[in-house]
């Protein structure tokens, strides 16, 4: 079974479409996390929500609205999408206070290149 | 703003060495320190985490270390094997139990047969 798990695991489209990234864990955290690598394989947070909260938004134009309907999933949508939208999308999710699942676990990104 | 460096970018060992990656962090107040691993093409793995109140975690034959006073943490990897092959990602955890990650660059690990 996997822990989190994303869709689509590739995405090509054209510039100015919106486009959605979905992602879904199993692992019964109550906190979610959107990460965004470049190309340079650089990983830099996005957003974070815990318990359908936003709790993390970082400085991330706002043609990027997270969405979540439940604590299991947490959507991705981008308006407009851009050349530089280009990376690799990656969610996670983890169970923050409590000390052995700290941890975050990561789903297997979803590579986005806009045309 | 808490900036992670890790040293070296890349680095090419014979099988079976026994190998020490470095991590330094700007910003000593954080919450805990994990170790990743990211094959090529795929999500990450987490490896070890340290509280901040811990000094070190040890999992087979990767042992962390933190000293978060002098904001650093080491990775040493015991009898490297061809498949310890991967980037390995710092990633210091932000004061506040928020789960906010900050990572490093990686460092990209080959081990050769």
């Amino acid at each position: 079974d996997t822990a989190v798990s994303q869709t689509p695991k590739y995405l090509v489209t054209q510039m100015g479409n919106d486009k959605s990234i979905k992602c879904e864990q199993n692992l019964g955290h109550d906190t979610m996390y959107w990460y965004k690598q470049d190309s340079k394989k650089f990983l830099k947070i996005m957003f974070s929500y815990n318990n359908k909260e936003l709790i993390i938004n970082e400085t991330v134009p706002n043609r990027f609205s997270p969405k979540s309907p439940d604590k299991a999933h947490l959507n991705l949508h981008i308006n407009s999408l851009e050349l530089g939208d280009s990376a690799v999308y990656f969610c996670a999710s983890s169970h923050p206070g409590e000390r052995i699942t700290d941890t975050q676990y990561f789903g297997p990104g979803t590579r986005l290149t806009v045309l | 703003k808490q900036e992670v460096t890790q040293i070296p970018a890349a680095l090419s060992v014979p099988e079976g060495e026994n190998l020490v990656l470095n991590c330094s962090f700007t910003d000593s107040a954080i919450y805990n320190l994990q170790w990743f691993r990211q094959d090529p093409g795929k999500g990450l793995t987490s490896l070890l985490l340290i509280q901040s109140s811990q000094r070190e975690q040890t999992s087979g034959r990767l042992n962390a270390s933190l000293d978060k006073s002098s904001g650093r943490s080491t990775l040493y990897i015991a009898a490297s094997q061809p498949g310890d092959s991967a980037t390995y990602l710092c990633a210091p955890a932000a004061s506040g139990n928020t789960g906010k990650l900050i990572f490093g660059q990686g460092t990209t690990l080959q081990v050769k047969p």
